[in-house]
């Protein structure tokens, strides 16, 4: 158990649909990621937030949104949903918002499986 | 980003040694070598990193070459829960901060091991 949170674990809707996933990070970890898993594509970085501020985007789509909440979980919004969305969403969690010597490991949820059909 | 080439799969039996390479050669010298491992059905863990010296820890060895272009994750005893796909992420790190510490993972060796 990472002691990172994601729900739900899964999730089938249809097409042109809007869906939030939610996570909470380990307790005391400030920094929040996002992942998207695809059989095509691989891991691809979606978007960091640190202590409620977005730091980096990677490869999200306009119709994707994300937020971090004072109590520091995050919530992960996919609107106007198209079969190729389909894939598992990984939420992570690190201590801070760089990596050090001591390496700051990033610590990942289970997922969450969302079926567009 | 450094940019990575490893095999896309191995194998191995339960109870041998396994050495997982990885090419590295466009790293930087502040690039730190991480290593990331998904098991079926799981997200990504953490399993090791370094930066210049071999290291070790209670899941692996790291083994990084002297010229640092190039590391090898080596499992002393593979069990069957070893069975994962292996990531090789450099990291940048910066001494004075501000840079974000996200993973940028390539696809990895899938590690099968035979009972």
């Amino acid at each position: 158990d990472s002691g990172v949170t994601q729900t739900p674990k899964h999730l089938i809707t249809a097409t042109g649909q809007r869906v939030t996933l939610r996570c909470s990070p380990r307790s005391g970890d400030l920094s929040v990621y996002w992942y998207q898993q695809s059989l095509d594509q691989g891991l691809q970085f979606l978007i960091q937030y640190y202590n409620g501020e977005e730091r980096a985007k990677g490869n999200i789509l306009e119709r994707f949104s994300a937020q971090q909440f004072p109590d520091l979980h995050s919530e992960l919004n996919l609107s106007s949903l198209e079969l190729g969305d389909s894939a598992l969403y990984f939420c992570a969690s690190s201590v801070a918002l760089n990596a050090g010597p001591s390496g700051n490991t990033i610590y990942f949820g289970e997922g969450s499986w969302l079926t567009v059909v | 980003d450094a940019k990575t080439t490893q095999p896309n799969s191995m194998e191995s039996n339960e109870e041998e040694p396994v050495h997982l390479p990885c090419n590295h050669s466009t790293i930087s010298g502040t690039d730190y070598i991480h290593w990331y491992r998904q098991l079926p059905s799981q997200g990504p863990e953490y399993v090791i990193h370094g930066l210049t010296s071999n290291v070790n820890n209670r899941m692996a060895s790291l083994a990084i070459a002297e010229d640092r272009k190039s590391s090898t994750l080596i499992l002393h005893r593979a069990t069957l829960r070893d069975a994962a796909v292996y990531y090789c992420i450099p990291v940048p790190f910066f001494h004075s901060g501000g840079s974000n510490y996200k993973l940028t993972f390539g696809k990895g060796t899938l590690l099968t091991v035979n009972p």
